[in-house]
């Protein structure tokens, strides 16, 4: 009964290799999201989705694509992995733009 | 853009004694307000909302929040820490398809 999950937990790659985080929500929820936590814990908004359209793009490098193919899925695809991408990826989700976000127990990305 | 401020980055406090995390807001429309907690290795899970109700708001493991309009504050209160609250919490606000966050405030709880 996981609310939001995402795969995989860890990912440890090479430094310019590609890959993906899953994200699939089973709360009925029409807006989703991906945060991106640094080191220092902090937390920034990378990407919203709304019904499966982009709203928000917070100034991520085109190397971050997001992909919706329904409204309960949001992956995010990584290419050319950098250094500086390690990090924890949460997804997130919520109904209506304002209202309380759930989210995901996050991706913790390593690029060695 | 709304944003707020979380003062203190570390707090300590004795098992039983009183827990106070601050956070201030600025916004220029009413606010959505939000606290998260953030136990090690896992995600966000939402303490308490504030949405323009009644302010002072109830949340999960007996923490409570007060909205003060004058103040531009949405500080967090337990009155009893617990060992299990040792834990990142972070204050946020609603910006329209995003939350905006605090820097977070470590809690350990001193036995």
């Amino acid at each position: 009964d996981t609310a939001v999950s995402q795969t995989p937990k860890y990912l440890v790659t090479q430094m310019g290799n590609d890959k993906s985080i899953k994200c699939e929500q089973n709360l009925g929820h029409d807006t989703m999201y991906w945060y991106k936590q640094d080191s220092k814990k902090f937390l920034k908004i990378m990407f919203s989705y709304n019904n499966k359209e982009l709203i928000i793009n917070e100034t991520v490098p085109n190397r971050f694509s997001p992909k919706s193919p329904d409204k309960a899925h949001l992956n995010l695809h990584i290419n050319s992995l950098e250094l500086g991408d390690s990090a924890v990826y949460f997804c997130a989700s919520s109904q209506a733009k304002r209202n309380e976000q759930f989210f995901g127990p996050g991706t913790r990305l390593t690029v060695l | 853009a709304q944003s707020v401020t979380q003062l203190g980055s570390h707090v300590s406090v004795s098992e039983g004694a009183l827990v106070l995390l601050r956070c201030n807001y600025s916004s220029s429309v009413p606010p959505y307000l939000f606290w998260y907690v953030q136990y090690p290795n896992q995600g966000l899970q939402l303490l308490l909302k504030y949405t323009s109700a009644a302010t002072l708001v109830k949340g999960i493991n007996d923490f409570e929040a007060e909205f003060k309009k004058s103040e531009t504050s949405f500080h967090l209160t337990k009155p009893s820490a617990h060992m299990s609250d040792a834990a990142e919490y972070f204050c946020a606000v609603s910006n329209d398809y995003k939350l905006s966050f605090g820097a977070g405030t470590t809690v350990t709880v001193r036995a």
